[in-house]
């Protein structure tokens, strides 16, 4: 029982790359979640879902895009990478009511 | 804008000194509240849940309490130990139609120095 899985765990991008960030988990979770850890900032949502082949904006999904095609897996797209989007990123998946479960992170950055 | 509120930013304690951290929230329409640790480099664990119809939750020597009327949370450490050395998040999820995500406040870092 793996929990939630993030791959890469490191990744360095040039401006304009793209890239899609993986997460799966194990759990039979319905909801899924993407956030981003920035210093002085706090955990913020980027995109959500709350079963297969279902997605949601959060509070900061610019630049972003999701697909949810296997209840399993979460994928975050950055289709043109900007160094704004150096962050921490933190995919979770939860039942509805109950504790959000997180993965050990990817750390981005854009140069 | 929902917001969370975490005080201190940063705590120092000796070894075996019990001790409370702080969150604050502007809504008390909530569905629950989550405390998480963080270590460096690592990601969250959960460490306890409080749904909204409850007062508090144990587990060994953590106890975190909840008054949603007052909009405060609180996670009390027994006997702290170096081990217990982290970042210490409270995530607050709100009531209402479409609201699946966590608030999160910036964290308390603790240090329990031997």
């Amino acid at each position: 029982n793996a929990g939630v899985t993030q791959t890469p765990k490191f990744r360095v991008l040039k401006t304009g790359q793209s890239m899609t960030l993986l997460c799966a988990q194990d759990m039979n979770h319905e909801y899924m979640y993407w956030y981003r850890q920035d210093p002085g900032m706090g955990l913020r949502l980027i995109h959500y879902s709350v079963g297969e082949g279902t997605t949601a904006k959060g509070e900061v999904p610019d630049g972003y895009n999701v697909s949810r095609l296997k209840k399993q897996n979460f994928l975050l797209g950055l289709e043109s990478a900007a160094p704004s989007q150096t962050s921490v990123y933190f995919c979770a998946s939860s039942f509805p009511t109950e504790y959000h479960h997180f993965g050990n992170g990817t750390r981005l950055t854009v140069t | 804008k929902q917001e969370v509120t975490q005080i201190p930013a940063a705590l120092s304690v000796p070894e075996g000194e019990n001790l409370v951290l702080n969150c604050s929230f502007t809504d008390s329409a909530i569905y629950n509240l989550q405390w998480f640790r963080q270590d460096p480099g690592k990601g969250l664990t959960s460490l306890l849940l409080i749904q909204s119809s409850q007062r508090e939750q144990t587990s060994g020597r953590l106890n975190a309490s909840l008054d949603k009327s007052s909009g405060r949370s609180t996670l009390y450490i027994a006997a702290s130990q170096p081990g217990d050395s982290a970042t210490y998040l409270c995530a607050v999820k709100y009531s209402g139609a479409g609201s699946y995500q966590l608030t999160f406040g910036k964290g308390t870092k603790l240090s329990v120095i031997p």
